[in-house]
């Protein structure tokens, strides 16, 4: 597609309850990203992965929470028995191998749990 | 390990007045330097980027960014400020992944 697309925007989940997040990223990006980022706070770092294999996962905050890309494109995060604390927006991003080209973002997935 | 610092978490500024948001860094490898814009309730854009070369990088809408790698800096400039930029500057850095910093708030006042 033309740009990172993610699906719900919008999710409201009572806590304790499990969600999933998809993102789909630019077609032919190799890299994926996934980024948490609370109100009024900077984009912080989940996990990243390079076609299927998940490379970094050293920001995640706890077990809860796990990523997988088994085909290489499509991406899913899903956070289980939700808490308050995990009320944010989740930001997908893509981008082509290298470091030095852009990482381009999704709009987010709005979380709010209650 | 890398990570950005933004002194600033908010800047007010006269509309038609410049303004500098400041970003310093640290990383232990080869430097990529990024500034994200994000407009109220949009998803972060890229405002321009600093990979190598000339040392001052520009955007299409004005703003501009010096690398200083003896300060270890990336401060975003533009000389004359409009109301549409009212929206939160992120400065980041790229390894493998990219480490964002907490942000700066521009408003822009009348």
């Amino acid at each position: 597609g033309a740009g990172v697309s993610q699906s719900p925007r919008y999710k409201v989940a009572k806590r304790g309850q499990d969600v999933a997040l998809r993102c789909d990223p630019i077609s032919g990006h190799v890299s994926l990203f996934w980024y948490q980022q609370a109100l009024g706070q900077g984009p912080e770092f989940l996990t990243y992965f390079q076609n299927e294999a998940q490379l970094d996962k050293s920001g995640l905050p706890s077990d809860r929470f796990f990523a997988e890309r088994p085909e290489g494109s499509v991406s899913t995060l899903k956070i289980q028995r939700t808490q308050q604390e995990d009320s944010a927006v989740y930001l997908c991003a893509s981008s082509q191998g290298g470091s030095g080209n852009t990482i381009y973002f999704g709009e987010g997935s709005w979380l709010t749990v209650v | 390990a890398q990570s950005v610092t933004q002194l600033d978490s908010q800047v007010p500024v006269f509309e038609e007045a410049p303004v500098e948001l400041r970003c310093n860094y640290s990383s232990s490898v080869s430097v990529y330097l990024f500034w994200y814009v994000q407009y109220p309730n949009q998803g972060l854009q890229l405002l321009l980027k600093y990979l190598s070369g000339s040392t001052l990088v520009e955007s299409i809408n004005g703003f501009e960014a010096e690398f200083n790698k003896s300060q270890t800096s990336f401060h975003l400039r533009k000389p004359s400020v409009h109301i549409s930029d009212t929206a939160e500057y992120f400065c980041a850095v790229r390894d493998d992944k990219i480490i964002f910093g907490k942000g700066t708030r521009l408003h822009i006042l009348p």
